[in-house]
């Protein structure tokens, strides 16, 4: 059964300060691994899609890196604002019998001190 | 451009009652999706269709109904509510013909059960 890790469940930060979000999982045969931000009282907004062959994927000041045979992600947030808090969340897709089978991480609920 | 849109926002019910969560997208997507968030299990896959009159089981689906008569409409229905099935239920989707494609997710709803 595919486990999905997010270390720290909270985390603070000074703004301005470079932070990296932990994800880990036990299954590595993965199709893709995407992260989200989720504001309280919202929905999940994308951030970030890494396909299983892929090594990272950049958008402005995010970077995601995937390790699949370590079982591990990162999102990398350069120069952290404080509208960047929220909670972040992974997930990993795989194909299970012939059905997708989605896995979410419980979080790390983010705030960036100004 | 409105995207992924959920109604109700807010619904609280009685045990027993039939409820009908509606999950509307403005995109035409192939692929959408029901999750439910929880406290302490994060999110969890209810159903997904792959188009109009194709649905497929997700981990948790035992008490819930699903249709897709129309490719933008996807509604997700308790037959007879339960309290452990109040919860934030989301509704996504995906661009493109995969079903592994970045996922886009609605507003959610809050449903109570009393």
């Amino acid at each position: 059964k595919q486990e999905v890790t997010q270390i720290p469940a909270a985390l603070s930060v000074p703004e301005g300060e470079n932070l990296v979000l932990n994800c880990s999982f036990t299954d590595s045969a993965i199709y893709n691994l995407q992260w989200f931000r989720q504001d309280p009282g919202k929905g999940l907004t994308s951030l970030l899609l890494i396909q299983s062959s892929q090594r990272e994927q950049t958008s402005g000041r995010l970077n995601a890196s995937l390790d699949k045979s370590s079982g591990r992600s990162t999102l990398y947030i350069a120069a952290s604002q404080p509208g960047d808090s929220a909670t972040y969340l992974c997930a990993v897709r795989m194909n299970s019998g012939g059905y997708q089978k989605v896995t979410f991480g419980t979080g790390t609920k983010l705030q960036v001190i100004p | 451009d409105a995207g992924i849109t959920q109604s109700p926002r807010y619904k609280i019910t009685e045990t027993g009652r039939q409820v009908t969560l509606m999950c509307h997208q403005t995109w035409s997507h192939s692929y959408m999706f029901w999750y439910r968030q929880d406290l302490g299990h994060g999110l969890r896959l209810i159903y997904y269709s792959a188009a109009a009159d194709i649905t497929d089981k997700g981990e948790v689906p035992d008490g819930y109904v699903v249709s897709r008569s129309k490719t933008e409409n996807f509604p997700l229905t308790l037959e007879s509510a339960t309290r452990s099935q109040t919860s934030v239920y989301f509704c996504a989707t995906t661009f493109g013909v995969s079903s592994y494609n970045e996922q886009f997710f609605g507003p959610g709803t809050r449903l109570t059960v009393l």
